[in-house]
């Protein structure tokens, strides 16, 4: 069974930092492309920032460009999301989520999310 | 960007109705579209992808259908275990976008 299991989600203040981290297991990892995708409350999905199987490739929203960072452990089965210079719009449910192998377009599973709040 | 744009924005349906849900998009692209529902206080699930593919474990009575520029999304005789949202969202480009949703509850 695939899962995907975020932490690190926190009330932070504006400008601050964080770390969001999503454990994934019930699949090869390493074979997966990967993403964030947050949900502000009562409102639609965004999508954050992808990240390719080794790690060398990452595409991010303008909304979190030079401000974000996506990364991966393939050792570790481990998707981590870096987010800088909080702004209170980044206040959302932040869920991880795999793109299948052969066509990483679109997402096949979802962890259960993590709250990150921005406000002082 | 590619703009998915989606309709309505709700609907009510009564058990065992047909409903369907749209997805434009701002530029024509062969089938990269996915459907997701979300219920309730839950993560969204994929249900359709490649416009018309059935994710495995998804009910026969969910049907996707489109190209280019139009895609829908059917379900055949709504139960009550299919209220929640649902997206679309092309996985044609980068950035990846979302439609704004479609909000489906029982009549």
């Amino acid at each position: 069974e695939v899962q995907l299991v975020e932490s690190g989600g926190d009330l932070v203040q504006p400008g601050g930092s964080l770390k969001l981290s999503c454990a994934a297991s019930g699949f090869t990892f390493s074979n997966s492309y990967m993403a964030w995708v947050r949900q502000a409350p009562k409102k639609g999905l965004e999508w954050v920032a992808t990240i390719s199987t080794s790690g060398t490739t990452t595409y991010y929203s303008d909304f979190v460009r030079g401000r974000f960072t996506i990364s991966r452990d393939n050792a570790k089965s481990s998707l981590y999301l870096y987010m800088n210079s909080l702004k209170s719009e980044d206040t959302a449910t932040y869920y991880c989520a795999s793109l299948p192998t052969v066509a990483p377009g679109y997402f096949d599973y979802w962890g259960q999310g993590v709250m990150v709040t921005v406000s002082s | 960007d590619i703009q998915m744009t989606q309709s309505p924005h709700s609907l009510s349906a009564s058990l065992g109705e047909t409903v369907s849900i749209e997805c434009l998009a701002s530029e024509g692209f062969s089938k990269c579209l996915a459907w997701y529902q979300q219920k309730p206080g839950k993560s969204p699930q994929l249900l359709m992808y490649y416009g018309s593919s059935l994710q495995d474990g998804v009910p026969s009575r969910f049907s996707g259908s489109g190209s280019g520029t139009q895609y829908s999304l059917k379900i055949s005789n709504m139960q009550p275990e299919d209220v929640g949202v649902y997206y679309c969202q092309q996985g044609y480009k980068y950035p990846l976008t979302f439609g704004s949703g479609t909000k489906l509850d029982m009549k």
